[in-house]
């Protein structure tokens, strides 16, 4: 069966501090990866999407960068932070050709000070 | 810009109550809407709906899409206090491969 790991759970930084989230994902070759930011009381925001290795795509202009460096290897990352960084990211992936139900990661909820 | 509305933002009810979710979508390529429920952390998925007017239903939760109006409806009967969470839907657009998500209405049910 797949699984989907994400971490760290939580995570406290200052503005300004470096980011690395990790997500991985088990049990599936080929997937299609995405990460999601949730404000709270707010619906999700696709940040970054993946068909491939080494292939994103960006949905909003912002300080914060993706990386594909295996298949089922997916990192979201920030050189600097912004206090509007803070919210809750999430991690999905899901099969390709067409297929659109997503599998979401337990996520990663980020507070920025 | 694919776009997707939920209403109402919030619910509150009674255990024992029925309820209805709303969903809007305007979408590009649209393929399917899906629904999904969010407690803690995690979305999980409840129901992909392709065609217009089959509904489909898992236990107490049953949901319908109407392809002319671009809307859905998600239904829980008889609600319990477990119910209680966030209900997410998305539009996919299957050009761009992926979700537009809606911001989601939260449902609590009071014993």
């Amino acid at each position: 069966s797949q699984t989907i790991h994400q971490w760290p759970a939580t995570l406290v930084q200052p503005v300004g501090s470096p980011l690395s989230l990790e997500c991985t994902v088990e049990g599936t070759s080929n997937p299609n990866l995405y990460w999601y930011r949730q404000a709270a009381g707010r619906g999700l925001q696709l940040l970054f999407y993946s068909v491939g290795i080494g292939q994103i795509s960006s949905e909003v202009p912002q300080n914060l960068s993706a990386s594909r460096p295996q298949d089922r290897q997916f990192i979201l990352s920030s050189k600097k932070l912004l206090l509007s960084d803070s919210g809750f990211y999430l991690c999905a992936w899901s099969r390709i050709l067409g297929w659109v139900e997503q599998f979401f990661g337990p996520g990663t909820r980020l507070t920025v000070l | 810009e694919d776009k997707v509305v939920q209403s109402p933002l919030s619910l509150v009810v009674h255990e024992g109550d029925t309820v209805t979710l709303n969903c809007s979508y305007e979408v590009t390529n649209f393929r399917s809407l899906l629904w999904y429920k969010q407690e803690k952390k995690a979305p999980t998925f409840l129901f992909m709906l392709t065609s217009s007017g089959i509904e489909k239903k898992s236990g107490r939760l049953s949901s319908i899409l109407d392809k002319k109006e671009l809307f859905s409806i998600l239904n829980i009967t008889a609600t319990q206090t477990g119910d209680s969470a966030v209900y997410l839907c998305a539009g996919h657009n299957t050009n761009a491969g992926k979700s537009t998500f809606g911001d989601g209405t939260t449902l609590t049910v009071k014993p």
